[in-house]
């Protein structure tokens, strides 16, 4: 079946930290992959994505690389901002039976 | 640009009452999805609409939830009766169908139901 484990948070951090999410999954076929950010009160957003294996995904500074031989999709960013602090979920896409599977969301706080 | 359109935002009430949400996707999305997300948890798929035909209901609770979307366009997701543990935040979502393709998921705002 499809799943997605994403590290456990909340991830507290100052400012100008260097931010790593662990993101890994199991799927049949060949999923495509999505970070989404969740603002308080709010919906998901679209943070970056990548649909095919080795591809990097990345938007306002965020990357994450979509690793075939090890199931990963790791978030990245090298100074986050107090601006960043939010929740995020790693997702996949499965086109059999055109389905998303969500983790349960990292909460990131970033301090002045 | 286009977004997904929901309301009520926030709606409060009393367990044993009768609640329902509404849901206008991006114009021209064939796909609307319905998701419950639990505070603290990642968004769980309740139903799956393909045009006006349900294409997976598998996790609604059928014995209090119903959903529908006659016209194919816009959605009703209803709760009766609403229990304690309905409280949640109720997600709506769409995408453009591309057979054999990536379809990118837009999701609305949300609709955060407490049940007193």
């Amino acid at each position: 079946g499809n799943s997605v484990t994403q590290m456990e948070g909340p991830v507290t951090l100052s400012e100008e930290a260097f931010l790593t999410i662990n993101c890994t999954y199991t799927a049949t076929g060949y999923p495509s992959l999505f970070w989404y950010v969740q603002y308080p009160g709010e919906g998901l957003q679209l943070l970056l994505k990548a649909t095919k294996a080795d591809d990097k995904g990345s938007n306002k500074g965020f990357e994450a690389t979509y690793r075939k031989e090890t199931t990963s999709f790791h978030l990245e960013k090298g100074s986050v901002q107090v601006s960043d602090s939010a929740v995020y979920f790693c997702a996949l896409y499965s086109n059999t039976g055109n389905q998303f599977y969500f983790g349960t969301g990292t909460s990131l706080t970033v301090i002045p | 640009e286009a977004e997904v359109a929901q309301s009520p935002r926030y709606k409060i009430t009393e367990k044993s009452q009768a609640v329902a949400f509404w849901c206008d996707p991006i114009s021209g999305h064939a796909t609307l999805y319905w998701y419950r997300q639990i505070l603290g948890q990642g968004p769980e798929l309740l139903v799956q609409f393909q045009d006006e035909s349900v294409v997976d209901d598998s996790q609604l609770p059928k014995d209090r939830f119903s959903a529908e979307r006659l016209k194919g366009v816009d959605s009703t997701l209803k709760i009766q009766p609403a229990e304690l543990g309905d409280s949640a935040m109720y997600l709506c979502a769409s995408t453009l169908l591309v057979t054999g393709s990536y379809n990118e998921q837009f999701f609305g705002p949300g609709t955060r139901l407490t049940v007193l």
